[in-house]
């Protein structure tokens, strides 16, 4: 079983604030996906990367992928009350049939 | 759009009592799933289907049964339920782009 760790686990922030969230294997990955989950909702795709080294914007989100594809970091910047959730990583491993393995997760809190 | 429905959203079991919850997509999806999420975990893979007819164990099937009769439909049956049941489940369809998930059914065994 592929082993997906997720750093930190918890981070509470004030708005305005930078934060990176990191997500890594030691075994590669052929895609790597970044989800979003709220409270009482099922996650929701942000991105996902499949190149090593790859890196993709999407707003104040700032996705990046290892170029061993082993490790994968989120950025945000400028951390606003809405970015508020679960953010999980979920990578697709060579063979395995589109199946994900996810990652234990970071939760993410913003305030005022 | 209605994507992946789950029903129900909530429910509550007593010991050795029987379920089924209930998945169904709208998008065609031949990749469908179901996972388990236990309080501050992610998500593990207990069943998933890659088209009709064709199903397989994940990384934690025990306690677990499913079919795939159609293309729509995957539902999740649990025979005799157990306190380690408790949990909130999520199905989900994936196409290229990545995953579908629905909202949920938030599962207690009592």
């Amino acid at each position: 079983t592929q082993l997906l760790e997720q750093s930190p686990q918890f981070l509470s922030i004030q708005e305005g604030e930078n934060l990176t969230v990191y997500c890594n294997s030691s075994s590669v990955f052929s895609s790597l996906q970044w989800y979003r989950q709220e409270p009482g909702e099922g996650p929701v795709l942000l991105v996902t990367v499949v190149t090593g080294g790859e890196v993709k914007k999407l707003k104040r989100l700032t996705f990046q992928f290892g170029d061993a594809r082993k490790d994968s970091s989120l950025h945000i910047t400028a951390a606003q009350p809405g970015d508020t959730g679960l953010y999980l990583c979920a990578g697709l491993y060579t063979g395995t049939a589109s199946k994900l393995t996810f990652g234990t997760g970071t939760r993410l809190q913003v305030t005022l | 759009n209605a994507g992946v429905t789950q029903t129900p959203k909530f429910r509550i079991l007593k010991i050795g009592q029987s379920m089924t919850l209930q998945c169904t997509q709208d998008m065609n999806h031949n990749y469908m799933y179901w996972y388990r999420q236990d309080p501050g975990m992610g998500l593990k893979l207990i069943y998933y289907s890659v088209g009709a007819g064709i199903t397989d164990k994940g990384e934690v099937p025990n306690g677990y049964n499913v079919s795939r009769s159609t293309t729509e439909d995957f539902p999740l049956r649990l025979e005799l339920a157990a306190p380690s049941q408790t949990s909130v489940y999520f199905c989900a369809s994936s196409s290229l782009y990545g995953y579908t998930f629905g909202s949920g059914t938030r599962l207690t065994v009592v």
